[in-house]
């Protein structure tokens, strides 16, 4: 299996609370992900990165922010969570652009 | 704008075949195939690229019909654990943002 890890696995916040999410990866792959799991309308990307402090906005990426400043981490923040934020976020890596995507166990989160 | 796959849920006997269809409305560089077991994460299937070239694994395969914008991932004599949700993801030239489709339910039955 992939090295991928994400941290916390659940987590229960208020709205207006800022959120930040972690994926660690040791396998020293270029590309990073963040993706959002709602039912019915299955993975939806928020933000990637291809590299050490680059990242570029998916289709979804209102309400979230990204930072890579090591190519092993890579965090997403909530700035100040709200209800629709409920979801499964699900980190992914790929050594290459159009290479495997491996994705992390999942966050389960839950705005109140 | 999400890919659409079809048909939305499909129920299948040990044995029986099926595919899987995923259509774009945008010029593909590449798609992606994978299935996702109820709680788990993804895992990957399949890989094609423009030009042919295709990653995955021996007992699946899928067809990339660029011109069509057209992807299919054919499930041939299916066994209990091909069971989970399908997802297609793909990708334009010159970006590497992956929209996935909203997935195809497989049910296998014994």
């Amino acid at each position: 299996d992939a090295g991928i890890t994400q941290s916390p696995r659940h987590k229960v916040t208020e709205t207006g609370t800022p959120v930040t999410l972690r994926c660690h990866q040791t396998e020293n792959h270029r590309y990073m992900y963040w993706y959002r799991q709602d039912p019915g309308h299955g993975l939806r990307l928020i933000h990637y990165s291809y590299g050490v402090k680059d990242t570029d906005k998916g289709e979804v990426s209102d309400g979230y922010s990204v930072s890579r400043s090591k190519t092993e981490d890579f965090l997403l923040t909530l700035e100040s969570a709200t209800s629709s934020q409920t979801s499964v976020y699900f980190c992914a890596i790929s050594e290459g652009g159009s290479d495997i995507q491996y994705f992390g166990a999942g966050t389960r989160l839950s705005v109140l | 704008q999400q890919p659409v796959q079809s048909p939305q849920a499909v129920i299948l006997r040990e044995g029986e075949d099926a595919v899987i269809n995923c259509s774009s409305s945008k010029a593909l560089y590449s798609v992606h195939w994978y299935r996702q077991k109820h709680g788990e994460a993804p895992v990957f299937l399949m890989i094609l690229l423009k030009g042919g070239e295709q990653k995955g694994h021996e007992k699946i395969s899928a067809s990339f019909n660029e011109k069509k914008q057209q992807s299919s991932l054919y499930l041939t004599a299916s066994q209990l654990s091909y069971s989970g949700t399908y997802f297609c993801g793909t990708a334009t030239s010159g970006t590497y943002k992956y929209i996935f489709g909203t997935g195809t339910r497989l049910k296998v039955l014994a």
